[in-house]
């Protein structure tokens, strides 16, 4: 079955770039269908879509309009990964991110596979 | 501050039904479908509904879903236990393609 991990540094300073890497198992990113998305979620709060990439069709991308200018989300399909770079970071960027898949053109059209989540504190 | 709105908190007793509500506008809940997604304690969400009404594979038939207008509610029924948690609603909005938005969840509690 589809399996996605998060990885990456669990502190970053303020003002630096936060990033993290997804690791897809039992699929592959340049599938089409798939979007690969990264969601985050602040302690006790609810969850915020980041954005997401469609390997499938030339790598687009797709990012929220509140992050969209510190955001980038790219594809790497040698390693079957995907990663999430948020520049300038502050305290407010401290959360657990997720990584998740939706496949647009099935029935199940929802966000069926998340990984476990990593938490990243901004803080210096 | 979360687009959709959900009510904070609920609660019920075992074997009472519950009703948790989403909000939003006709540029999200009111024009696409609406998901539901239950995250039990330290876990990821699970995809517990999708395209308004339709459950996931494993989601016990107890959970059921429904949409009018610019509102959207996920009714449990039978309440157990083991249904305490995180219930977040999300949905596109367009104002801009492809965007999701979710609710801010909402804790229930079973007594």
């Amino acid at each position: 079955q589809v399996q996605l991990q998060e990885s990456g540094p669990g502190l970053v300073k303020p003002s630096q770039t936060l990033s993290l890497t997804c690791t897809v198992s039992g699929a592959s990113i340049s599938a089409g269908s798939y979007y690969w998305s990264w969601i985050r979620q602040p302690a006790g709060k609810g969850l915020e879509w980041i954005g997401h990439v469609y390997v499938y069709f030339s790598g687009s991308t797709t990012y929220n309009p509140s992050l969209k200018s510190r955001v980038t989300i790219s594809a790497d399909t040698s390693k079957n990964q995907f990663s999430l770079n948020l520049s300038s970071v502050t305290a407010a960027d401290s959360a657990v991110y997720y990584c998740a898949m939706r496949c647009g053109s099935c029935y199940n059209d929802g966000f069926d596979i998340w990984g476990q989540g990593t938490l990243v504190t901004v803080s210096s | 501050q979360s687009v959709l709105t959900q009510p904070p908190s609920a609660s019920g007793t075992p074997g009472q039904t519950v009703t948790i509500s989403c909000s939003g506008s006709s540029s999200n809940v009111g024009n696409n479908y609406v998901y539901w997604y239950q995250q039990l304690s330290g876990t990821a969400p699970k995809l517990l509904i999708y395209r308004n009404n339709e459950r996931s594979s494993g989601a016990p038939d107890r959970f059921s879903g429904s949409k009018s207008g610019t509102s959207a509610s996920l009714t449990i029924s039978g309440l157990r236990s083991e249904d305490e948690g995180d219930y977040h609603c999300a949905t596109r909005d367009d104002s801009v393609s492809g965007l999701w938005v979710f609710g801010g969840g909402t804790k229930l509690t079973v007594l």
